[in-house]
């Protein structure tokens, strides 16, 4: 059964940081991965989409990784500002499946 | 831009009364998902449905929940006998691809049951 994990669960920075979000799951037979950003009482905005066969996308200041053999994957954020500041979810598609599991997000505050 | 728009976006049920929530998916999209958000937890699936089949349902979608796609442009998802614990926020998410596609979502209709 795919599991998702978001480590950490909150990040607090200063405005201007670099900072990386990270990602794993235990089932690396998968799809592909998306990433989701969450505004308090808000649906889920797509951020970027990364095939099974690539290893990474870029959108802008975000940068996404995918290492499937590890079964991991990592969103940069270049130059945060306090408009970053949201919940931030992955999920998989897992192979032989049709649907996408979430992981349990990370909270990120950029301060001003 | 498209998007995926659902009504209502806040609906108020007393406990074992019906529900219907509707959703717009994109208008070329042919992958279609509801997920649901118990308040302070993870999102969770539902349902996919493709080709007006369910494609893959979670134990959570039991027999007190059923999708339709009625006519062509709505996906609505019908909960027959609402508890307690059907309150979430529940969020309908098209694809134009299944692999290939980007996950597109609406903003939620947030389902209270008293």
């Amino acid at each position: 059964k795919q599991e998702v994990t978001q480590i950490p669960a909150a990040l607090s920075v200063p405005e201007g940081e670099n900072l990386v979000l990270n990602c794993s799951f235990t089932d690396s037979a998968i799809y592909n991965l998306q990433w989701f950003r969450q505004d308090p009482g808000k649906g889920l905005t797509s951020l970027l989409l990364i095939q099974s066969s690539q290893r990474e996308q870029t959108s802008g200041r975000l940068n996404a990784s995918l290492d499937k053999s590890s079964g991991r994957s990592t969103l940069y954020i270049a130059a945060s500002q306090p408009g970053d500041s949201a919940t931030y979810l992955c999920a998989v598609l897992t192979s032989g499946t049709y649907k996408y599991i979430f992981g349990t997000g990370t909270r990120l505050k950029v301060l001003a | 831009e498209p998007e995926v728009t659902q009504t209502p976006s806040h609906q108020v049920t007393q406990m074992g009364q019906e529900v219907i929530l509707r959703c717009v998916p994109i208008s070329n999209h042919l992958y279609f998902y509801w997920y649901r958000q118990i308040l302070g937890q993870k999102v969770e699936f539902l349902v996919s449905f493709y080709n007006n089949e369910i494609s893959e349902k979670s134990e959570i979608f039991d027999d007190q929940f059923s999708v339709e796609r009625p006519d062509g442009s709505n996906f609505t998802l019908k909960i027959r006998s609402t508890k307690l614990e059907d309150s979430a926020m529940y969020f309908c998410a098209s694809s134009e691809g299944f692999v290939t596609g980007e996950l597109f979502f609406g903003e939620g209709s947030r389902l209270t049951v008293l």
